[in-house]
């Protein structure tokens, strides 16, 4: 099983909303990634993950907040976002292993901001 | 400074036929690399992945060719399906780059019946 969930599907929020994103897998995978993905576009990493610490941040503005509370779960904490944040996001996991890890993705989120 | 490139944005392929997608890489530190196939509006499916110590990777229709003198890679799908019309991102990672995947712009495949 190569599952990652996200929840929701679809988010619609406006500039001054608080909103969150949610991923979970079951494989006991120990690093977690958000990226972020525009139309036509490769996907950009935001945030890695590993044994739930925060190991990279992209430089990523801080209206963006992950949080790792469990080696399962993965959240990205939505607040004052802009227009151009609205984008398809994408969770990943993978085990680590010594680098040739395969990161595995959920189908994403596909958020719009008004 | 684009690290993986896939210099083709789009191939067209009859079905049954071979379908072979690109991809270059700079960076000499990359020992890992993976194919990903993308539906709109889908989180992208690992295809198949190939480490530096290989220069073959096979499974099923699918093979991952490296030449790492050349910095380039490819994935051949035999014989190809209309199914298999998706975009097709290559990621490379290693080195300083430590859990972090580097991905080329992608190549839309399109496979007609």
């Amino acid at each position: 099983d190569t599952e990652v969930t996200q929840t929701p599907k679809h988010l619609v929020m406006g500039m001054t909303n608080k909103k969150s994103l949610k991923c979970e897998q079951h494989m006991g995978h120990r690093a977690m990634y958000w990226y972020k993905q525009k139309a036509k576009k490769p996907p950009e990493l935001m945030f890695v993950y590993s044994y739930e610490k925060l190991s990279i941040n992209e430089s990523v503005p801080s209206r963006f907040s992950p949080e790792c509370p469990n080696s399962s779960l993965l959240n990205l904490h939505l607040h004052a976002l802009q227009p151009e944040d609205s984008a398809l996001y994408l969770c990943a996991s993978s085990l680590p292993t010594s680098g040739e890890e395969t990161q595995y993705f959920g189908p994403g989120t596909r958020l719009l901001v008004l | 400074d684009q690290q993986v490139k896939q210099n083709s944005p789009s191939l067209s392929v009859q079905e049954g036929r071979i379908s072979i997608l690109n991809c270059d890489y700079t960076n000499s530190m990359f020992d890992y690399f993976l194919w990903y196939k993308k539906y709109p509006a889908e989180g992208p499916t690992f295809l198949i992945s190939i480490s530096s110590i290989k220069d073959k990777n096979e499974d099923g229709r699918f093979t991952v060719f490296l030449n790492k003198s050349a910095k380039h890679l490819s994935l051949h799908i035999v014989p190809s399906q209309p199914g298999d019309s998706a975009v097709y991102f290559c990621a490379a990672s290693g080195g300083t780059s430590y859990g972090k995947l580097t991905f080329g712009q992608g190549t839309i495949l399109t496979v007609h019946p």
